[in-house]
């Protein structure tokens, strides 16, 4: 059964630092992966979706990183802003493109 | 811009009532879904469909039913609501397209059962 883990829980960080944010999943078996960001008592937002055959997507600030092989996704945010503060969810997709999540990075950045 | 609307952000419900959330996409997708999002539990797949009055359960379907009749919109039913319901729901679509294929959520409906 696919687990999907995320590392750190929470983190807090001074505006302008640049951080890196983990995610790691059991089944290499996905069709692809997807950033979203989450405000508090909101829904979902895609920020970037890597295809299993990628290796990596960028957006703005964000870049975000794919080693299928060996499990593992990060998300780059350059520059940190008060703004960016949220929690950040990773999930993979599956058959019928279900998704399955991890537990968030739940990100403070202070002025 | 592509949408994903749900009916309510927030409704209030009594222990027992039927309750019905709606969830309507504009962008033509194939695939549904609905999921509940607890503190310390995350999102869990509660139902999805890959096509109209086609439906699947996902990992928590006891006490809830799904209905979709028209390709835009997916209905989440709890049966005989219960404080242990109480949560989070959020609907979301996505084409079927395998690895190009984006989810897309909509703003979350925040249900309490009392």
């Amino acid at each position: 059964k696919q687990e999907v883990t995320q590392i750190p829980a929470a983190l807090s960080v001074p505006e302008g630092e640049n951080l890196v944010l983990n995610c790691s999943f059991t089944d290499s078996a996905i069709y692809n992966l997807q950033w979203f960001r989450q405000d508090p008592g909101k829904g979902l937002t895609s920020l970037l979706l890597i295809q299993s055959s990628q290796r990596e997507q960028t957006s703005g600030r964000l870049n975000a990183s794919l080693d299928k092989s060996s499990g593992r996704s990060t998300l780059y945010i350059a520059a940190s802003q008060p703004g960016d503060s949220a929690t950040y969810l990773c999930a993979v997709s599956g058959g019928y493109n279900k998704l399955i999540f991890g537990a968030g990075t739940r990100l403070a950045v202070h002025p | 811009d592509v949408k994903v609307t749900q009916s309510s952000r927030y409704l209030v419900k009594r222990t027992g009532e039927k309750v019905f959330l709606e969830c309507v996409q504009d962008m033509d997708h194939e695939n549904m879904f609905w999921y509940r999002q607890d503190p310390g539990l995350g999102l869990r797949l509660i139902y999805f469909s890959y096509d109209v009055k086609m439906k699947e359960k996902g990992d928590i379907p006891e006490g809830y039913s799904v209905s979709r009749e028209k390709k835009e919109r997916f209905s989440l039913i709890l049966e005989s609501a219960s404080t242990n319901q109480t949560s989070m729901y959020l609907c979301a679509s996505s084409s079927s397209g395998g690895g190009l294929s984006e989810a897309f959520f909509g703003q979350g409906t925040r249900l309490t059962v009392v």
